[in-house]
């Protein structure tokens, strides 16, 4: 079945980096973008950047920009986020989401079950 | 960029409420909106898209409408399982949601 499976959570200190990687399975890889979105506990939901599996090209929102890297590995059918310098704000639940490349109308219809990130020293 | 604004950020209701939910865009997006909804501990869970057209198995008590910069998301019959957050969200280049909607039991 289509489904993202996310990896395991993570506990990282102020300063340090983190990856969190989101395989594919199910359907056409490069058919689909894959969004990352995050939610601080209590908080609403926030768009954090965007890959094209086709070609590996990458948006990033303007608050990431400098500090967010996104990958993917065609062969493994699987993308990863890196997010750099984290902060206590950066504790948060990282979701990878995918949406159709032919068209944004169709919204993000496949998500990962989520990564949590706790950052603390 | 564009932002998205939902209203209320909060409604109580009861089981059998018709409930609405709106998102405005602070520019014409056409009919590039989605709506999801969220319980807690969950993924968000996509249940309208292109403004208007329901995901395959989602109710049809739930409904979109809207174009342009006005949107709406509708509940006609408020059922126990339909108590959740709900987010608007838009993406075209970059991407946003709205800042939720939290449904709760009166």
């Amino acid at each position: 079945q289509v489904q993202l499976v996310q990896s395991g959570a993570e506990v990282k200190k102020p300063g340090a980096s983190v990856k969190v990687s989101c395989k594919a399975s199910g359907y056409s890889f490069t058919s689909y973008y894959i969004h990352w979105v995050r939610q601080a506990p209590g908080q609403g939901l926030e768009w954090m950047g965007i890959i094209n599996p086709s070609n590996g090209g990458t948006t990033y929102a303007q608050k990431f920009q400098g500090r967010v890297t996104v990958t993917r590995d065609t062969s493994a059918t699987a993308v990863s986020m890196d997010l750099s310098n984290l902060t206590s704000e950066d504790t948060a639940v990282y979701y990878c989401a995918r949406s159709s490349v032919a068209t944004s109308l169709y919204g993000m219809d496949v998500w990962g079950q989520g990564t949590t990130v706790t950052v603390s020293s | 960029d564009i932002q998205l604004t939902q209203s209320p950020s909060f409604l109580s209701a009861s089981v059998g409420d018709r409930v609405t939910i709106t998102c405005r865009a602070s520019q014409d997006i056409s009919s590039y909106l989605a709506w999801y909804q969220q319980k807690p501990g969950r993924a968000p869970k996509l249940l309208i898209y292109a403004a208007s057209t329901l995901q395959s198995g989602v109710p049809s008590r739930f409904s979109g409408s809207g174009s342009g910069t006005e949107f709406t998301l509708t509940i006609s019959s408020l059922q126990p399982e339909d108590f959740s957050t709900y987010y608007c969200q838009h993406f075209h280049t970059y991407g946003t949601f709205g800042g939720g909607t939290k449904v709760e039991i009166k």
